[in-house]
């Protein structure tokens, strides 16, 4: 158990829907990543947030947002969802930069019909 | 455009041997390479992080080279059990930027 949490763990909706992933860091973490897994990608990186302020970004598009908040949870928002964004959406958190090691949540499975 | 490439994709071997994958990565700018162990079913979990050109880092059986001039990292099982079964990622970051994912090497082991 890495200590970060994620929910929900599956999430089956429609397209055009709207989706809003939740993540809560290893206690004393700062800084919250996402990443996508889609099939036969590796591990993309979204974004990352540190101490509630975006530091980061990756191959997030326009349709994708991310905050967190001064508890220091995460949650990264999908709408107008395609089938292609169905994936597995980890969220990983590390005291402060990305030399760190990340400890990652067990992840959320998307599907999109 | 930033890639970290690893190979082979996949490996089996049988219980006892020795194996050892590559992960290639850009050699400008470097800032830190990580390894991680991502079993089925489960989230990636981190091996090592290494910073410095010549690092040796050892966990177990596992033990991980790094050459940040000519921009390769080495991971070495040795006597490979069942339970080493599982994609073996490397991610690679320059100073200021987020991690970069390879696509992994799988590697299964028969008892």
């Amino acid at each position: 158990d890495s200590g970060v949490t994620q929910t929900p763990k599956h999430l089956i909706t429609a397209t055009g829907q709207r989706v809003t992933l939740r993540c809560s860091p290893r206690s004393g973490d700062l800084s919250v990543y996402w990443y996508q897994q889609s099939l036969d990608q590796g591990l993309q990186f979204l974004i990352q947030y540190y101490n509630g302020e975006e530091r980061a970004k990756g191959n997030i598009l326009e349709r994708f947002s991310a905050q967190q908040f001064p508890d220091l949870h995460s949650e990264l928002n999908l709408s107008s969802l395609e089938l292609g964004d169905s994936a597995l959406y980890f969220c990983a958190s590390s005291e402060d930069s990305s030399q760190e090691t990340q400890y990652f949540g067990p992840g959320t499975r998307l599907l999109v019909l | 455009i930033l890639n970290v490439e690893q190979s082979p994709q996949s490996l089996h071997v049988q219980e006892g041997d020795s194996t050892n994958f590559t992960c290639s990565f850009p050699s400008s700018n470097f800032y830190a390479l990580h390894w991680y162990r991502w079993e089925t079913a489960k989230s990636p979990e981190a091996l090592f992080v290494m910073t410095l050109n010549g690092d040796e880092k050892k966990k177990g059986r596992i033990s991980a080279t790094l050459n940040t001039k000519e921009g390769y990292s080495y991971l070495y099982i040795k006597g490979s059990q069942p339970e080493d079964s599982a994609t073996y990622l490397c991610a690679f970051n320059q100073a200021g930027t987020a991690l970069i994912f390879g696509k992994g090497t799988t590697l299964s082991v028969s008892s």
